[in-house]
């Protein structure tokens, strides 16, 4: 059975620092991944979707990879602002059926 | 281009009572989802429509029906509510089934008293 973990569960971090979110799964058996943010009370924002053969995809300051080898992928965050303060989630799409399988996320405070 | 639209964005339910979670999307996309969001156990599938016509439960349905209206609207029916129930609901939608970015309406705080 498919699982995905995201370790630490919060991270707080001074406004100018590279950081790396980290997102662990168990199959690597994937179709592809997605990383998204969420800022408090509203919803998802998907940030980046990497496909299973593809190892990195990348938006303005947001790198992500992916190691299906190794069950890992990684989010990285440069030069961080304040704004980038938020929930991130990533979620796996494998198996048959095609479903999401979700972490709990990484709550990400940087500090001005 | 309002994305995904969501109604209400609060509510409050006595057990027993029912009501109706509205959603649409205005980005033509196939596929729609309802999505639960519970503290420490993350996004838990309710629904999905991979396309206009069809529906599919995913992981948690036992309590909830849903309408795929049009290609444009997904609605979630709570038929007897119940404290279990008390969560954020959120729908998404989809180009196509878990092959292109995911887009979150901002989600619907329903409590159950």
């Amino acid at each position: 059975k498919q699982e995905v973990t995201q370790i630490p569960a919060a991270l707080s971090v001074p406004e100018g620092e590279n950081l790396v979110l980290n997102c662990s799964f168990t199959d690597s058996a994937i179709y592809n991944l997605q990383w998204f943010r969420q800022d408090p009370g509203k919803g998802l924002t998907s940030l980046l979707l990497i496909q299973s053969s593809q190892r990195e995809q990348t938006s303005g300051r947001l790198n992500a990879s992916l190691d299906k080898s190794s069950g890992r992928s990684t989010l990285y965050i440069a030069a961080s602002q304040p704004g980038d303060s938020a929930t991130y989630l990533c979620a796996v799409n494998a198996g048959n059926n095609r479903k999401l399988i979700w972490g709990l996320g990484t709550s990400l405070a940087v500090n001005p | 281009n309002a994305g995904v639209t969501q109604t209400p964005k609060f509510q409050v339910l006595k057990t027993g009572q029912s009501m109706t979670l509205q959603c649409a999307q205005d980005m033509n996309h196939n596929s729609m989802y309802w999505y639960r969001q519970d503290p420490g156990m993350g996004l838990r599938l309710i629904y999905y429509s991979a396309s206009e016509g069809t529906t599919d439960k995913g992981e948690v349905p036992n309590g909830y029906n849903v309408s795929r209206l049009n290609k444009r609207e997904f609605s979630l029916r709570l038929e007897s509510a119940a404290p279990s129930q008390t969560s954020v609901y959120f729908c998404a939608s989809s180009e196509g089934p878990y092959n292109s970015p995911l887009h979150f309406g901002n989600g619907t705080r329903l409590t159950v008293t």
